[in-house]
Protein backbone atom coordinates (compact mmCIF):
# COMPACT_ATOMS: atom_id res chain seq x y z
CA UNK A 1 0.00 0.00 0.00
CA UNK A 2 1.34 3.39 -0.64
CA UNK A 3 1.12 5.51 2.06
CA UNK A 4 0.53 9.48 1.55
CA UNK A 5 1.60 11.94 4.45
CA UNK A 6 0.66 15.38 4.15
CA UNK A 7 2.57 18.30 6.51
CA UNK A 8 1.84 20.07 8.11
CA UNK A 9 -1.84 19.15 9.51
CA UNK A 10 -2.32 22.79 10.64
CA UNK A 11 -1.43 25.47 8.52
CA UNK A 12 -2.25 29.56 10.06
CA UNK A 13 -2.53 31.68 7.23
CA UNK A 14 -3.57 35.20 6.98
CA UNK A 15 -5.83 36.74 3.85
CA UNK A 16 -4.09 37.30 0.62
CA UNK A 17 -1.00 35.34 1.90
CA UNK A 18 -0.02 32.44 0.16
CA UNK A 19 -0.19 29.12 1.43
CA UNK A 20 2.34 26.10 0.18
CA UNK A 21 0.80 22.48 1.01
CA UNK A 22 2.88 19.39 1.27
CA UNK A 23 2.14 15.40 0.22
CA UNK A 24 4.52 12.92 0.23
CA UNK A 25 4.24 9.40 -1.31
CA UNK A 26 5.91 6.45 0.57
CA UNK A 27 6.97 5.35 -3.03
CA UNK A 28 7.15 6.98 -6.49
CA UNK A 29 3.85 7.50 -7.67
CA UNK A 30 5.02 9.69 -11.09
CA UNK A 31 2.32 12.57 -11.45
CA UNK A 32 -0.26 10.46 -10.47
CA UNK A 33 -1.46 12.60 -7.47
CA UNK A 34 -4.89 14.44 -7.20
CA UNK A 35 -5.95 17.21 -4.48
CA UNK A 36 -8.99 18.20 -3.01
CA UNK A 37 -11.02 20.61 -1.01
CA UNK A 38 -13.20 19.95 1.79
CA UNK A 39 -15.54 22.25 3.13
CA UNK A 40 -17.22 21.20 6.57
CA UNK A 41 -20.65 19.43 6.04
CA UNK A 42 -19.64 18.88 2.13
CA UNK A 43 -17.94 16.34 -0.25
CA UNK A 44 -14.42 16.78 -1.25
CA UNK A 45 -14.12 19.08 -4.52
CA UNK A 46 -11.56 17.81 -7.19
CA UNK A 47 -8.75 20.47 -7.61
CA UNK A 48 -5.86 19.19 -9.26
CA UNK A 49 -5.20 16.19 -11.23
CA UNK A 50 -2.32 14.76 -12.80
CA UNK A 51 -0.39 16.65 -9.78
CA UNK A 52 -0.42 20.16 -11.50
CA UNK A 53 -3.30 20.38 -13.90
CA UNK A 54 -6.40 22.22 -12.44
CA UNK A 55 -9.76 20.97 -12.89
CA UNK A 56 -12.30 22.78 -14.46
CA UNK A 57 -13.92 26.14 -12.90
CA UNK A 58 -11.12 25.83 -10.14
CA UNK A 59 -9.20 29.38 -9.85
CA UNK A 60 -5.69 30.41 -11.27
CA UNK A 61 -4.21 31.21 -7.59
CA UNK A 62 -4.65 27.09 -6.99
CA UNK A 63 -1.97 25.18 -8.05
CA UNK A 64 0.21 22.31 -7.93
CA UNK A 65 3.66 20.96 -8.39
CA UNK A 66 5.56 17.70 -8.00
CA UNK A 67 6.61 14.24 -9.14
CA UNK A 68 7.75 11.11 -7.91
CA UNK A 69 7.20 11.62 -3.80
CA UNK A 70 6.82 14.91 -3.59
CA UNK A 71 4.39 17.04 -4.11
CA UNK A 72 2.85 20.46 -3.44
CA UNK A 73 -0.24 22.16 -3.10
CA UNK A 74 -0.23 26.38 -3.11
CA UNK A 75 -2.45 29.11 -2.77
CA UNK A 76 -1.28 32.02 -4.20
CA UNK A 77 -3.44 34.72 -2.17
CA UNK A 78 -5.54 33.20 0.59
CA UNK A 79 -9.18 34.07 -0.08
CA UNK A 80 -12.17 33.63 2.43
CA UNK A 81 -13.77 30.30 0.44
CA UNK A 82 -10.55 28.85 0.69
CA UNK A 83 -10.35 28.04 4.21
CA UNK A 84 -10.51 24.26 4.14
CA UNK A 85 -9.11 21.03 4.56
CA UNK A 86 -7.34 19.94 1.79
CA UNK A 87 -6.50 15.88 0.84
CA UNK A 88 -4.28 14.86 -1.49
CA UNK A 89 -4.59 11.57 -3.31
CA UNK A 90 -2.40 8.83 -5.27
CA UNK A 91 -3.62 6.87 -8.24
CA UNK A 92 -0.24 5.27 -9.28
CA UNK A 93 -1.11 1.59 -8.32
CA UNK A 94 -4.37 0.38 -6.60
CA UNK A 95 -6.00 -1.53 -4.71
CA UNK A 96 -6.19 0.50 -2.67
CA UNK A 97 -6.33 4.33 -3.80
CA UNK A 98 -4.97 5.72 -0.94
CA UNK A 99 -5.55 9.39 0.95
CA UNK A 100 -3.37 11.90 2.56
CA UNK A 101 -4.32 12.78 6.00
CA UNK A 102 -5.20 16.04 5.42
CA UNK A 103 -4.41 19.51 5.86
CA UNK A 104 -6.46 22.19 7.42
CA UNK A 105 -5.91 25.50 5.94
CA UNK A 106 -7.09 28.23 8.83
CA UNK A 107 -7.61 32.07 9.50
CA UNK A 108 -4.32 33.33 11.12
CA UNK B 1 -24.65 17.08 -14.85
CA UNK B 2 -23.96 13.79 -13.60
CA UNK B 3 -25.54 13.71 -10.06
CA UNK B 4 -24.95 10.84 -7.10
CA UNK B 5 -28.00 10.08 -5.13
CA UNK B 6 -27.28 8.16 -2.02
CA UNK B 7 -29.66 6.66 1.07
CA UNK B 8 -29.19 3.65 3.24
CA UNK B 9 -30.11 3.46 7.32
CA UNK B 10 -27.97 5.42 9.56
CA UNK B 11 -27.97 3.63 12.80
CA UNK B 12 -26.57 0.08 13.39
CA UNK B 13 -25.91 -2.19 15.91
CA UNK B 14 -22.60 -3.99 15.91
CA UNK B 15 -22.42 -7.01 14.16
CA UNK B 16 -25.24 -5.90 11.69
CA UNK B 17 -24.54 -5.38 7.84
CA UNK B 18 -24.58 -1.84 6.23
CA UNK B 19 -26.50 -1.25 3.05
CA UNK B 20 -25.89 1.43 1.26
CA UNK B 21 -27.34 2.28 -2.46
CA UNK B 22 -26.13 5.00 -4.81
CA UNK B 23 -28.29 6.07 -8.25
CA UNK B 24 -26.74 8.11 -10.94
CA UNK B 25 -28.56 10.42 -12.90
CA UNK B 26 -27.17 12.05 -16.22
CA UNK B 27 -24.38 11.23 -18.26
CA UNK B 28 -22.52 7.83 -18.73
CA UNK B 29 -23.66 4.88 -16.28
CA UNK B 30 -21.09 2.50 -18.33
CA UNK B 31 -18.08 4.12 -18.97
CA UNK B 32 -16.96 4.63 -15.68
CA UNK B 33 -15.86 2.97 -12.13
CA UNK B 34 -17.87 3.82 -9.29
CA UNK B 35 -16.26 3.69 -5.60
CA UNK B 36 -17.34 4.06 -1.76
CA UNK B 37 -14.88 6.03 0.59
CA UNK B 38 -15.48 6.88 3.71
CA UNK B 39 -14.61 9.07 6.20
CA UNK B 40 -14.68 8.80 10.26
CA UNK B 41 -15.58 11.89 12.44
CA UNK B 42 -13.01 14.56 12.10
CA UNK B 43 -10.95 12.32 10.56
CA UNK B 44 -9.51 11.36 6.62
CA UNK B 45 -10.69 9.79 3.58
CA UNK B 46 -10.75 5.96 3.19
CA UNK B 47 -11.73 4.08 -0.32
CA UNK B 48 -13.43 1.44 0.33
CA UNK B 49 -13.21 -0.10 -2.97
CA UNK B 50 -14.82 0.33 -6.95
CA UNK B 51 -17.26 -1.59 -9.54
CA UNK B 52 -18.33 -1.43 -13.08
CA UNK B 53 -21.25 -2.15 -15.27
CA UNK B 54 -19.91 -5.54 -15.92
CA UNK B 55 -19.37 -5.94 -12.05
CA UNK B 56 -16.14 -5.79 -11.65
CA UNK B 57 -15.09 -5.23 -8.61
CA UNK B 58 -11.54 -4.08 -6.10
CA UNK B 59 -11.61 -3.77 -3.03
CA UNK B 60 -9.59 -2.21 -0.22
CA UNK B 61 -7.32 -5.23 1.39
CA UNK B 62 -7.79 -3.74 4.65
CA UNK B 63 -11.77 -4.39 4.60
CA UNK B 64 -11.74 -6.52 1.98
CA UNK B 65 -13.31 -9.55 3.97
CA UNK B 66 -16.42 -7.62 4.86
CA UNK B 67 -16.93 -6.04 1.98
CA UNK B 68 -19.34 -6.59 -1.08
CA UNK B 69 -20.10 -3.50 -3.91
CA UNK B 70 -22.87 -4.94 -6.48
CA UNK B 71 -24.06 -2.94 -9.51
CA UNK B 72 -27.62 -2.85 -11.24
CA UNK B 73 -26.37 -1.37 -14.22
CA UNK B 74 -30.52 -1.08 -15.48
CA UNK B 75 -31.42 1.11 -12.25
CA UNK B 76 -27.81 3.10 -13.02
CA UNK B 77 -27.11 1.84 -9.10
CA UNK B 78 -24.54 0.83 -7.37
CA UNK B 79 -24.86 -0.51 -3.92
CA UNK B 80 -22.35 -1.10 -0.83
CA UNK B 81 -22.32 -3.85 1.99
CA UNK B 82 -20.28 -4.27 4.99
CA UNK B 83 -20.64 -6.99 7.10
CA UNK B 84 -20.10 -7.50 10.57
CA UNK B 85 -20.07 -3.78 11.67
CA UNK B 86 -18.58 -2.28 14.89
CA UNK B 87 -18.21 1.32 16.31
CA UNK B 88 -15.17 1.64 14.36
CA UNK B 89 -16.82 1.52 11.12
CA UNK B 90 -18.67 4.57 12.14
CA UNK B 91 -18.17 7.07 9.04
CA UNK B 92 -19.71 9.68 6.51
CA UNK B 93 -19.80 7.60 3.44
CA UNK B 94 -19.43 8.66 0.04
CA UNK B 95 -20.32 6.97 -3.25
CA UNK B 96 -18.33 8.53 -6.10
CA UNK B 97 -17.42 8.36 -9.56
CA UNK B 98 -13.67 7.21 -10.87
CA UNK B 99 -12.93 9.49 -13.78
CA UNK B 100 -9.86 7.86 -15.91
CA UNK B 101 -8.96 9.84 -19.05
CA UNK B 102 -6.85 9.09 -22.32
CA UNK B 103 -4.01 11.05 -20.93
CA UNK B 104 -3.81 9.04 -17.90
CA UNK B 105 -5.30 11.45 -15.58
CA UNK B 106 -7.83 10.48 -12.87
CA UNK B 107 -10.27 11.19 -9.99
CA UNK B 108 -13.28 11.30 -8.14
CA UNK B 109 -15.74 13.90 -9.76
CA UNK B 110 -18.75 13.83 -8.91
CA UNK B 111 -19.60 12.44 -5.36
CA UNK B 112 -22.90 11.93 -3.29
CA UNK B 113 -23.99 13.58 -0.92
CA UNK B 114 -22.45 11.87 1.90
CA UNK B 115 -24.66 9.35 4.41
CA UNK B 116 -23.41 9.12 8.20
CA UNK B 117 -23.72 5.56 9.23
CA UNK B 118 -23.22 5.48 12.95
CA UNK B 119 -22.72 1.80 14.63
CA UNK B 120 -24.09 1.68 18.24
CA UNK B 121 -25.35 -0.98 20.78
Amino acid sequence: EIVMTQSPATLSVSPGERATLSCRASQSISSNLAWYQQKPGQAPRLLISGASTRATGIPARFSGSGSGTEFTLTISSLQSEDFAVYYCQQYNKWPPLTFGGGTKVEIK
Amino acid sequence: QVQLQQWGAGLLKPSETLSLTCAVSGGSFSDYYWSWIRQPPGKGLEWIGEINHSGSTSYNPSLKSRVTISVDTSKRQFSLRLGSVTAADTAVYYCARWVSTFGGLRWFDPWGQGTLVTVSS
